[in-house]
């Protein structure tokens, strides 16, 4: 049982805005920033989002972050064939004293 | 930045192995490092982190007690040692860079992974 909690799965049509939730607590989100990690199966994990909205330079600007309170978001606006990848969001959990991260949520374009 | 993991292999369970990332491309003192692994299939799970000076460690409670990371900052070099694997263990180990000198704040680039087998 993942600490942060995403969706196992969403998909979208290109063009689409597909929207992944991560709920996380009062020990995790609700005090650290979020990071989201995008990760196409057979190759290593890449930081898509950082600070819970920022993004890393060479991250195209339809991937887009947000967070209130324990829970995070990341939202792709106008979905394309090479967004379809596994994506994991992440914090520091100060109970645990660890970097958590959610189960991944595959996106499949149709 | 560039990570480059080595020292993976086939081990036998209760065996020990010894992974160790090289790390160019950036300040290697000023950041703290992680080890995250993801075994077949399954998703992502951080294991340890140190902070860049090496002076305080962390550790997942699944490896506690077994795994202990290091680092030599002369060398810019991390390692993990792991002991007492168990076929749960079994997974793609990621040397992965950290985004400031404590681990709080996340992971920012990572290295191509080395496969890790506990088998008999």
């Amino acid at each position: 049982q993942s600490v942060l909690t995403q969706p196992p799965s969403a998909s979208g049509t290109p063009g689409q805005t597909v929207t992944i939730s991560c709920s996380g607590s009062s020990s995790n989100i609700a005090v650290n920033t979020a990071n989201w990690y995008q990760q196409v199966p057979g190759t290593a994990p890449k930081l898509l989002i950082y600070g819970s909205n920022q993004r890393p330079s060479g991250v195209p600007g339809r991937f887009s972050g947000s967070r209130s309170g324990a829970s995070a978001s990341l939202v792709i606006s106008g979905l394309q064939s090479e967004d379809e990848a596994d994506y994991y969001c992440a914090s520091w959990d100060d109970g645990l004293d660890a970097y958590v991260f959610g189960a991944g949520t595959k996106v499949v374009v149709l | 930045v560039q990570l480059l993991e080595s020292g993976g292999g086939l081990v036998q369970p209760g065996g020990s192995l010894r992974l160790s990332c090289s790390a160019s491309g950036f300040i290697f003192d000023n950041y703290a490092m992680n080890w995250v692994r993801q075994a077949p299939g399954k998703g992502l799970e951080w294991v340890s982190a140190i902070t860049g000076s090496g002076t305080t460690t962390h550790h997942a409670a699944s490896v506690k007690g077994r795994f202990t990371i290091s680092r030599d900052n002369s060398r810019r070099k991390l390692y993990l040692q792991m002991n007492s694997l168990r076929a749960e263990d079994t997974a793609v180990y990621y040397c992965a860079k950290d985004s400031f000198s404590v681990p709080q704040f996340g992971v920012d680039h990572w290295g191509q992974g080395t496969l890790v087998t506990v088998s008999s």
